[in-house]
C-alpha cells in the first residue's frame, strides 16, 4: 500500500528567509505527486503537481519542488517566504493507474516577522 | 473556474442523529471524494464515486454512507453519528481518472457530535 510522510509537523521560520517542507512516499510503482496548500478555515489548493518530465516542477506562489525517484521524494521549496504563506501543506500522491490520493499528514508553515 | 460547494460551515449534531453532508460541484465532473481530516493524520478517503450511482468504499468507510443521484451532488450520510465523528470533513471532485487530474476542494464542513 502506498504511504506518504511528511517528516516536520511545523515548521517555523522567518520572513524571506528559504523553507524546505520534506515528503517522502512509499511505492513500487510509477506515482504522480502533489502539493496542496490549506489556508486557514479553507478547503485545499493545489500548488503544484509532478506527473513526468522535467523533475523540478514550478507552482504557485513562488514555489517549487523536486522529484527524486531514487529517494522517493518531493521536497517542497521556496527561497523567501511572506507571512501570507503561514498555512498547512499536504503532499498527495496517486497510481498511475487510480484515482486515488493518498496524503501525508501534512506540515504546518509558521512564517514570523 | 471549477466550484465545490459544502452545504454547511460548521454543524452541531447529537449523538445518534443521522447527518447528510452535502456536496455540489458545478463543472461536470465524473469523479467526486468525501475526506475527513484530522490533525496529524491528514486527510484520509471516507468514499469516492466515479459516476452516477457508482461508489467505492475507501479507506475508512465504516460508519458511513453515500449518495450520488446526480451527477453534481455527493452526499455523505452518517447515520447514526458518534463523537468519534467529530472532524472536518472535505469534498472534493475530479474531471475524470485520467493521469495528473487534480482534484477540486470544497471549503470544508467542521462536524461536532456531542
Amino acid at each position: 500500500a502506498q504511504s506518504v510522510t511528511q517528516l516536520d509537523s511545523q515548521v517555523p521560520v522567518f520572513e524571506e528567509a528559504p523553507v524546505e517542507l520534506r515528503c517522502n512516499y512509499s511505492s513500487s510503482v510509477s506515482v504522480y505527486l502533489f502539493w496542496y496548500v490549506q489556508y486557514p478555515n479553507q478547503g485545499l489548493q493545489l500548488l503544484l503537481k509532478y506527473l513526468s518530465g522535467s523533475t523540478l516542477v514550478k507552482g504557485i506562489n513562488g514555489f517549487e519542488a523536486e522529484f527524486n525517484k531514487s529517494q522517493t521524494s518531493f521536497h517542497l521549496r521556496k527561497p523567501s517566504v511572506h507571512i501570507s504563506d503561514t498555512a498547512e501543506y499536504f503532499c498527495a500522491v496517486r497510481m498511475e493507474y487510480g484515482n486515488k490520493l493518498v496524503f501525508g499528514a501534512g506540515t504546518i508553515l509558521r512564517v514570523k516577522s | 473556474d471549477v466550484k465545490v460547494t459544502q452545504s454547511s460551515r460548521y454543524l452541531v449534531k447529537r449523538t445518534g442523529e443521522k447527518v447528510f453532508l452535502e456536496c455540489v460541484q458545478d463543472m461536470d465532473h465524473e469523479n467526486m471524494f468525501w475526506y475527513r481530516q484530522d490533525p496529524g493524520l491528514g486527510l484520509r478517503l471516507i468514499y469516492f464515486s466515479y459516476d452516477v450511482k457508482m461508489k467505492e468504499k475507501g479507506d475508512i468507510p465504516e460508519g458511513y454512507s453515500v449518495s450520488r443521484e446526480k451527477k453534481e451532488r455527493f452526499s455523505l450520510i452518517l447515520e447514526s453519528a458518534s463523537t468519534n465523528q467529530t472532524s472536518m470533513y472535505l469534498c472534493a471532485s475530479s474531471l475524470t481518472s485520467a493521469r495528473g487530474n487534480e482534484q477540486f476542494f470544497g471549503p470544508g464542513t467542521r462536524l461536532t457530535v456531542l
